[in-house]
């Protein structure tokens, strides 16, 4: 069974920095791209960025709204995907999902998600 | 890149059918769209990704086999039969566009589905 667990949520001082993990089993981690996807409360979904697996040379693509704040990484031996938030603005305040990009390409797997509060 | 739309909200009594649609932007007619179910307070769960006829892959892991899809011209539909309680949810979809630095997942605002 694939899981998926999110840490590292909580409330931070606007410009303040966070990194969330995502701690994967059940499949193999090395070989999957992995997506954050935030959801504002009473909002939509929000694609925040993807990493490649390192056949696809670990390459990384973010959201406009994120890009040169935000960086994913990952660790293939700790089954463990990261996300690091700097710079962080009051409408980054959301549930971060941690989600694998599936075979054909779908997002097929989420996790439960951690809350970020940013305010002052 | 795509545009996803989806109306906000549908309503369908106990054990009726509904469709749900979410309509790809023009120029976007070939593009395989991901549904997701979201219950209230829960994260998301992928129902099954469609294309431009039926099913691409495989439902998500418990999904009732209600549950169905089918792409037309620019449209993404998802349908549930014999609807129940527990079909009581967002419903979003979504799709992925371009490659590298330059890929992107786009999704849609979300149907809010209510059993009456």
């Amino acid at each position: 069974e694939v899981q998926l667990v999110e840490s590292g949520g909580g409330l931070v001082q606007p410009g303040g920095s966070l990194i969330l993990s995502c701690a994967a089993s059940g499949f193999t981690f090395s070989g999957s791209a992995m997506i954050w996807v935030r959801q504002a409360s009473g909002r939509g979904l929000e694609w925040v960025g993807r990493i490649r697996s390192k056949a696809d040379s670990y390459a990384t693509a973010y959201a406009a709204s994120v890009k040169g704040r935000f960086t994913i990484s990952r660790d293939d031996s700790k089954n463990t995907a990261y996300l690091q938030m700097n710079s962080l603005k009051t409408e980054d305040t959301a549930v971060y999902y941690c989600t694998r990009q599936g075979s054909s390409s779908s997002i097929d797997s989420w996790g439960q998600g951690t809350l970020v509060t940013v305010s002052s | 890149q795509p545009v996803l739309t989806q109306p906000p909200s549908a309503s369908a009594s106990l054990g009726a059918s509904v469709t749900l649609t979410c309509t790809l932007s023009s120029g976007y007619s070939n593009y395989n769209v991901d549904w997701y179910q979201q219950r209230p307070g829960k994260g998301p769960r992928f129902v099954m990704r469609v294309g431009t006829g039926v099913i691409v892959g495989s439902k998500g892991d418990g999904i009732p086999d209600r549950f169905s899809v089918l792409g037309s011209g620019l449209n993404r539909y998802l349908s549930i039969k014999n609807i129940q309680e527990e079909d009581e949810s967002d419903y979003h979809c979504g799709a992925d566009h371009g490659s590298g630095s330059n890929f992107v997942w786009v999704f849609g605002g979300g149907t809010k589905l209510t059993v009456l």
